[in-house]
């Protein structure tokens, strides 16, 4: 069965300092791994995929994300973030027979002045 | 653009009534979902439809029904909603061989 684990219920971030949010998974099948962001009373709105090919994954609003393999890891990151970003961000994962999307519990970022 | 649309931001409904969620997309996928999203515990899937009049049980179906007679149309039923089920529910819509999922704006719930 897959799994995604998002540690980091909240980060708190001063504005224009860079961030990571962490996000492991695992799974016993090859996997297609993503990002989605959810701004306050809004549906979500997807960031950025890992489908394959290059494990640096570069995502809308300057955001990126980098597979890595060997540690299960697809970890979030923004080298300066403004007040705008405050949201909730979801790991996800997905693959195997059904390819259904598996999330994580999710990642408060609160951007202050 | 894909477009996915819930019927109400936001509802308010009593114990022991029946409630339908409407979801509508506009990009001919054939696949749709619907989840709850609880805080702390993220999105989990309650049934999800792979065509028309096809269903499937998610992580979390009890409680809930699901009716897709219309491509474009996913609907999801409380038949006798309970305060357990005040909850943020949240559509989405996919197209087969691609991974990513569309969501709408969502619904929040709340059952008095």
């Amino acid at each position: 069965a897959q799994s995604v684990t998002q540690l980091d219920s909240q980060v708190p971030v001063f504005e224009e300092a860079p961030v990571e949010l962490r996000c492991n998974y695992s799974s016993s099948v090859s996997v297609y791994l993503f990002w989605y962001v959810q701004y306050p009373n809004q549906g979500l709105q997807l960031l950025l995929k890992y489908l394959s090919g290059s494990t640096l994954v570069k995502g809308i609003n300057g955001f990126e994300a980098e597979f890595n393999k060997s540690q299960t890891s697809f970890h979030l990151r923004k080298p300066s973030v403004h007040i705008s970003d405050t949201a909730e961000y979801f790991c996800a994962v997905s693959g195997g027979a059904t390819n259904k999307l598996i999330f994580g519990t999710g990642t408060l970022l609160a951007v202050q002045p | 653009d894909v477009k996915v649309t819930q019927s109400s931001r936001y509802l308010v409904k009593r114990t022991g009534e029946k409630v339908f969620l409407e979801c509508v997309q506009d990009m001919d996928h054939e696949n749709m979902f619907w989840y709850r999203q609880d805080p702390g515990l993220g999105l989990r899937l309650i049934y999800f439809s792979y065509d028309v009049k096809m269903k499937e049980k998610g992580d979390i179906p009890e409680g809930y029904s699901v009716s897709r007679e219309k491509k474009e149309r996913f609907s999801l039923i409380l038949e006798s909603a309970s305060t357990n089920q005040t909850s943020m529910y949240l559509c989405a819509s996919r197209t087969p061989g691609r991974n990513e999922q569309y969501f709408g704006p969502g619904t929040r719930l709340t059952v008095t």
